[in-house]
């Protein structure tokens, strides 16, 4: 079964840190997504991509960039944390159109 | 950009009964996907069911169907003889024809009820 797995279930980081959310996925899919979930909110998307090296921006870009320099590793940095940027951080991955996403198990971060 | 509106923050359903759940989306795009995911207190996201918009007859998995109307860019679930393992946020979410980006709604928090 495909698996995607995140570097860190939870992870508390001070203001103006640099964080690295890593997600990492073993079944060869070209799309990968970063979410950020919170209450009232849902999922908004915030980078994705469809290509190593490639990158598109979501809804929520503000704050974030990423990198994909190997298919299966998609990472979310946050330059300059802050402590709007608490929440909950998710990755998934897919083959695109109607064959299902896969999700990692979610970052809880918090920014004190 | 495609958005996906839930308009239902919360719901409860008595135990074995029936319960539907509302999304509406808004796209240009005529060739699209649709997808229901759960998510329990476990985190992990679930794949409930999937519709093609090019497909008119509606999808249907076990206890949960939809109702997918294309001119009304409404896409509903029903969840027929509720069980207590059914209590999860459910989510609404949106594949482009272009097969790339996937966006979802806000969430409905369904409680199933003994």
């Amino acid at each position: 079964d495909v698996k995607v797995t995140q570097s860190s279930r939870y992870l508390v980081k001070r203001t103006g840190e640099k964080v690295f959310l890593e997600c990492v996925q073993d079944m060869d899919h070209e799309n990968m997504f970063w979410y950020r979930q919170d209450p009232g909110l849902g999922l908004r998307l915030i980078y994705f991509s469809y290509d190593v090296k490639m990158k598109e921006k979501g809804d929520i870009p503000e704050g974030y960039s990423v990198s994909r320099e190997k298919k299966e590793r998609f990472s979310l940095i946050l330059e300059s944390a802050s402590t709007n940027q608490t929440s909950m951080y998710l990755c998934a991955s897919s083959l695109g159109g109607l064959l299902k996403a896969f999700f990692g198990q979610g970052t809880r971060l918090t920014v004190v | 950009a495609q958005t996906v509106t839930q308009s239902q923050p919360e719901m409860s359903v008595q135990e074995a009964e029936t319960v539907t759940l509302s999304c509406t989306y808004d796209t240009s795009e005529n060739n699209y996907y649709l997808f229901w995911y759960k998510q329990p207190p476990s985190r992990q996201m679930i794949l409930v069911i999937r519709q093609e918009a090019y497909k008119q007859q509606n999808a249907t998995e076990n206890r949960f169907s939809v109702n997918f109307q294309k001119a009304a860019k409404s896409f509903s679930l029903k969840i027929s003889d509720s069980q207590l393992g059914d209590t999860a946020m459910y989510f609404c979410a949106f594949v482009g024809g272009n097969n790339n980006d996937m966006r979802f709604g806000a969430g409905t928090r369904l409680t199933v009820k003994p």
